[in-house]
């Protein structure tokens, strides 16, 4: 089954850049990497997604590893409001596998 | 935001009874996807449909069926819920696969 694995807790400043790492273990050719995030009592939001090229779009820059077994979210410059859970996810087929997610703290 | 609802958004409900969540969205997207959420699971896919009447199973599938008849509809059924289905369910949308999924607010289940 495929499986990503995250750290469970980051913090950060505000106005700093932000990495929030992922490993993506089973991650075969066709799957696609995404990053989605979610605030207390809210769905998940969506980030951003890719499949071997960087991407950037307004809300962050996804980093994918040459390899594909890693991806790195990047927010560029944090703000309270980026306190959130940050989940990486794999496509698998028509499937999506996410990890435990990483707390992310933002202290002003 | 997505047009995406969810019916109901709290339920309460006793062992061995059914019940139904409700998913619909406005945006006319194939895929929708049914997602529950409980501490140190993270968000886990019970089923997904890719068109009307087609559907497949996710990784948490038993105890759940679903139905879709209607493009904007997709509807989850615990036939006889137990205390282990207390939980809180997303629904999600999605233009085609791979594409980035949209979610609902979520369902809060209780199953006493």
């Amino acid at each position: 089954d495929a499986k990503t694995t995250q750290p469970n807790s980051m913090e950060s400043n505000e106005e700093e850049p932000v990495h929030l790492p992922c490993n993506h273990s089973t991650i075969s050719g066709t799957d696609y990497i995404h990053w989605y995030r979610q605030l207390p009592s809210q769905g998940p939001e969506y980030v951003i997604h890719g499949l071997t090229s960087n991407v950037n779009n307004r809300m962050a820059s996804l980093a994918i590893a040459e390899d594909r077994k890693s991806s790195t979210l990047i927010l560029h410059r944090a703000t309270l409001r980026d306190a959130a859970v940050y989940y990486c996810s794999q496509t698998s087929g028509s499937r999506l596998t996410f990890g435990e997610g990483t707390q992310l703290t933002v202290n002003p | 935001d997505a047009g995406i609802t969810q019916s109901p958004r709290h339920k309460v409900t006793e062992t061995g009874t059914p019940v139904t969540l409700r998913c619909h969205q406005t945006e006319n997207h194939r895929y929708m996807y049914w997602y529950r959420q409980d501490p140190g699971h993270g968000l886990r896919l019970i089923h997904y449909s890719y068109g009307v009447k087609d559907t497949d199973k996710g990784e948490v599938s038993d105890g759940y069926s679903v139905s879709r008849s209607k493009t904007e509809d997709f509807l989850l059924t615990l036939e006889s819920a137990t205390s282990s289905q207390t939980s809180v369910y997303f629904c999600a949308i999605s233009e085609d696969r791979d594409y980035e999924q949209y979610f609902g607010p979520g369902t809060r289940l209780t199953v006493t």
